[in-house]
């Protein structure tokens, strides 16, 4: 029920064209929804982030589809770019009590790969 | 220094060496986490230290040891580790109380064991 499933594995895009990235899970008690990017020898940096009280949240290219009732939730990147060439991954979690540090449970991640 | 930094970047060793994997955060960060990254497989947390709490994976084998002497530092010793425990061990921090919950990684220390 802790589990976070995110599809596809790979995807290639060509440039201008949209990204779509799919997330999925069970636990009815997460709050908190992050996409995180990852490029080649680097640590995850967050990208944008929703909480279940909104279905969308847009940043520049990106944007945070979010279905509460079907549990799913996804990034759509728009005009895709070479340089979003990089591995996302969803994430979700629960607020932590006083005190206590979030525990994010990640999918499995995506390596989008954008043609020039 | 700013923002998350891990060292080494790269380790390997064998698997009766004892080594320690070492975290600095340098944002203020009142909470660390230890999380191991294998290919095509979710991010694993497995330690937090937060404002003196620590929770465990306990799936998490006991051939790994975390240390968090300040809210600044975290280390994670390893010891008779096994050729499954390559990967890329990642260090974040976070502001518990206040914050956003969002996790700062460092790069990553590449461990391999022979």
């Amino acid at each position: 029920q802790q589990q976070v499933k995110q599809s596809p594995q790979s995807l290639i895009v060509q440039k201008g064209g949209i990204s779509i990235i799919n997330c999925a899970y069970e636990n009815t008690a997460f709050d908190y929804f992050p996409w995180y990017q990852q490029f080649p020898g680097k640590g995850p940096a967050l990208l944008i982030a929703i909480r279940p009280d909104v279905s969308e949240k847009k940043e520049g290219r990106f944007t945070i589809s979010f279905n509460k009732s079907a549990k799913q939730f996804s990034l759509h990147i728009m005009d895709s770019q070479p340089g979003d060439s990089a591995t996302y991954f969803c994430a979700a979690s629960i607020e932590g009590s006083s005190g206590s540090a979030r525990q994010l449970t990640f999918g499995s991640g995506t390596q989008l790969t954008v043609l020039p | 220094e700013t923002g998350v930094t891990q060292t080494p970047r790269h380790l390997v060793m064998g698997m009766t060496n004892k080594k320690s994997l070492k975290c600095e955060q340098h944002l203020g960060h009142n909470a660390m986490y230890w999380y191991k990254q294998s290919a095509k497989k979710p991010l694993e947390l497995m330690f937090v230290y937060s404002l003196e709490e620590r929770v465990e994976n306990n799936s998490v084998p006991s051939r790994f040891s975390p240390e968090c002497p300040n809210s600044s530092h975290l280390f994670l010793h390893l010891h008779t580790l096994q050729p499954e425990d390559s990967a890329l061990y990642l260090c974040a921090s976070s502001q518990v109380q206040g914050g956003t919950g969002e996790l700062f990684f460092g790069e990553g220390s590449r461990l391999t064991v022979l």
